[in-house]
């Protein structure tokens, strides 16, 4: 089993759908939890961070925590077209130097 | 821009030959990290250096090599190369080490190698 799981499947939705993408982690030490975005031909760039379980929202941005399932979301309201990327899942454990990310998830939002 | 700068930014180059990806992190960040994105793996994280001293290591075949020098950039080294090893590499830099300091990595623009 793969540290952080991810589904890659591509994900194309109208402009103004909810977009929900979530990854599955089987280390229990993880408590740092992060959705980078990444924009084609770009390197990723810091989405949402959060620590340990609980609900963070950032404007049309909301991540999900819930240790006890393994289990990260991220939902974007009211997509818009410039949402189109792909978006990954990255965890890290206290004092740990690196980052275990997910495959990523191709998201296209259709004008 | 991410203030970290990645040369070159593509590399074509024949199966044994040697290259050199060079990354420099941006201003103030001591700790440097490779990742190799391919489409069916992932990014998957290769080794870590912070301020001039190897850190972490990760999936980092031994024909890979890198090091950060004293002025804080790094250079990964990939040697006798292989079809394979045709992907993305990424370097990112963060002003510490190890969570939650380095949740926040800030990534440059990627160095594409093609393996003919």
């Amino acid at each position: 089993q793969k540290e952080v799981e991810q589904d890659p499947g591509p994900l194309s939705v109208p402009e103004g759908a909810i977009v929900s993408l979530n990854c599955t982690y089987s280390n229990s030490a993880f408590q740092y939890f992060m959705w980078y975005r990444q924009y084609s031909r770009k390197g990723p760039e810091l989405l949402m961070y959060t620590y340990s379980s609980g609900n963070k929202e950032d404007g049309r941005f909301t991540a999900q925590v819930d240790k006890s399932s393994k289990y990260i979301s991220l939902f974007i309201r009211d997509s818009q077209p410039s949402d189109s990327a792909t978006y990954l899942c990255a965890m890290s454990a206290r004092g740990n130097n690196r980052l275990a990310f997910g495959k990523g998830n191709q998201v296209v939002v259709i004008p | 821009d991410s203030g970290v700068t990645q040369t070159p930014k593509h590399l074509i180059t024949a199966t044994g030959q040697r290259v050199t990806l060079r990354c420099s992190p941006r201003s103030g960040d001591l700790s440097v990290y490779w990742y190799q994105q391919s489409l069916d793996q992932g990014l998957q994280f290769l080794i870590q250096y912070y301020n001039g001293e190897e850190r972490a290591k990760g999936n980092i075949l031994e024909r890979f090599s890198a090091q950060q020098f004293p002025d804080l950039h790094s250079e990964l080294n990939l040697s006798s190369l292989e079809l394979g090893d045709s992907a993305l590499y990424f370097c990112a830099s963060t002003r510490g080490q190890g969570a939650p300091l380095n949740t926040e990595a800030f990534f440059g623009q990627g160095t594409r190698l093609t393996v003919v």
